[in-house]
This record gives structure tokens, C-alpha cells and sequence, in this order.
């Protein structure tokens, strides 16, 4: 079992719609976890991170993370063509500075 | 800031032939990695560096990859000799120590294609 995994996708949703995308992890001393978009033909950029369980909002994004069940996800809202991306889950322990990352979902939305 | 700059964008060569990767990282940034992208396996770190040293070169698939960091400006990731599965985009990337730990920019990578 990988220490990440990632629904596969790809993922295709009309302008306006609520996305979920979601990671589950084993490896319990990840403690750190981020969200990563990518656009085509682009390195990955940092859109959020978060260290604790719950619920961290910024603008229309949504990061959740269940420590308990180690589950990870992003809600996005009012979800527009510019969010067509992939969007790659990511997580570290504290002890370095290695991200392990999951494999990436590609989302398209639809105008 | 350029951000990072990775060279050449896109390499394509045949089996056995020698390829270097190149990259600058932002200046003032102490941490450097060099990732590798494919569809199979997503991304994988193959090595880091911290004030130019290699700290952690385990995700290194074999002998034939070696990376160097001659100075905090610089880097290269080469294969010799390169064989088919080497076909990936090959990703360098950095970050501060100060900064924020998660946040790791991003070239726009190598795409690397070995016939």
C-alpha cells in the first residue's frame, strides 16, 4: 500500500458546482498536509496547508483533515474554469523536510 | 524574482546518451530537490540538498542519476546512460529555511523524452 493514495479521476464538473477531492494516508506521523495545484506545463504551486484536524477555510477553498481516519480533503466552491487544474495532496512528518506527495487528480470544470 | 529556472524545457535523446538537467534556484533559498513527474507513479523526490550538501539521495533509482550542487545558485541532475524509462517531466524545486516549510516553488520542469 502506498503511503498516499489519491482518487484517480479525471474529474469533470459544470461551472458553479461544490468539488471534493480527497487523499488517505497510513503512515500516521504525518502531521503536516497540504494541497498543491498544477497547472499544464507547470511546476506544482502550495494553494493550502494546514497542521491540525478540522477545517481551514481560504476564499472558496477548503481544506479538511480527519487525523483519526487519516483523510484528507479539498472542497472547492463556486468552482470556475480557472480551477481546471490538477491538484495534488501532500503531506510531510515533522522529522524532515521530505513532502510525499499522492499522485494527483486532474478537475476540469465546464463553462 | 525569475523564480526558478530550470533548462533546457524540453530534451530529447536516445537510449545511452548523457543528459544533463539544469536549474537556479531562487536566491536566499538554502533547500533544493529535484523531483521526477510520470502518470504511473506521480511525483517522486529523488534527492535534496540543504546549503548545497545532498542531504537525502534514497529516491534515486539507480547509479546512472547523479546530482551535484557546486554552489547556492547552480545544480545539475544527470543521467548517464540514459535508458527509455527515464521518459518523465523532471521537476527542480526550492525553499528557505525560513520560509514556510510546505511551501516548495516549483520550476516549470524538463520534459524528457529518451527514444
Amino acid at each position: 500500500q502506498k503511503e498516499v493514495e489519491q482518487d484517480p479521476g479525471p474529474l469533470s464538473v459544470p461551472e458553479g458546482a461544490i468539488v471534493s477531492l480527497n487523499c488517505t494516508y497510513s503512515n500516521s506521523a504525518f502531521q503536516y498536509f497540504m494541497w498543491y495545484r498544477q497547472y499544464s506545463r507547470k511546476g506544482p504551486e502550495l494553494l493550502m496547508y494546514t497542521y491540525s484536524s478540522g477545517n481551514k477555510e481560504d476564499g472558496r477553498f477548503t481544506a479538511q483533515v480527519d487525523k483519526s481516519s487519516k483523510y484528507i480533503s479539498l472542497f472547492i466552491r463556486d468552482s470556475q474554469p480557472s480551477d481546471s487544474a490538477t491538484y495534488l495532496c501532500a503531506m510531510r512528518t515533522g522529522a524532515n523536510s521530505k513532502l510525499t506527495f499522492g499522485k494527483g487528480i486532474t478537475l476540469s470544470v465546464r463553462p | 524574482d525569475a523564480g526558478v529556472i530550470q533548462s533546457p524545457r524540453h530534451e530529447v535523446t536516445e537510449m545511452g546518451q548523457e543528459v544533463t538537467l539544469r536549474c537556479k534556484p531562487i536566491s536566499g533559498h538554502d533547500y533544493l530537490f529535484w523531483y521526477r513527474q510520470t502518470m504511473m507513479r506521480g511525483l517522486e523526490l529523488l534527492i535534496y540538498f540543504n546549503n548545497n550538501v545532498p542531504i537525502d539521495d534514497s529516491g534515486m533509482p539507480e547509479d546512472r542519476f547523479s546530482a551535484k550542487m557546486p554552489n547556492a545558485s547552480f545544480s545539475t541532475l544527470k543521467i548517464q546512460p540514459s535508458e527509455p524509462r527515464d521518459s518523465a517531466v523532471y521537476f527542480c524545486a526550492s525553499r528557505s529555511t525560513g520560509g514556510i516549510n510546505e511551501k516548495l516553488f516549483f520550476g516549470s520542469g524538463t520534459q524528457l523524452s529518451v527514444l
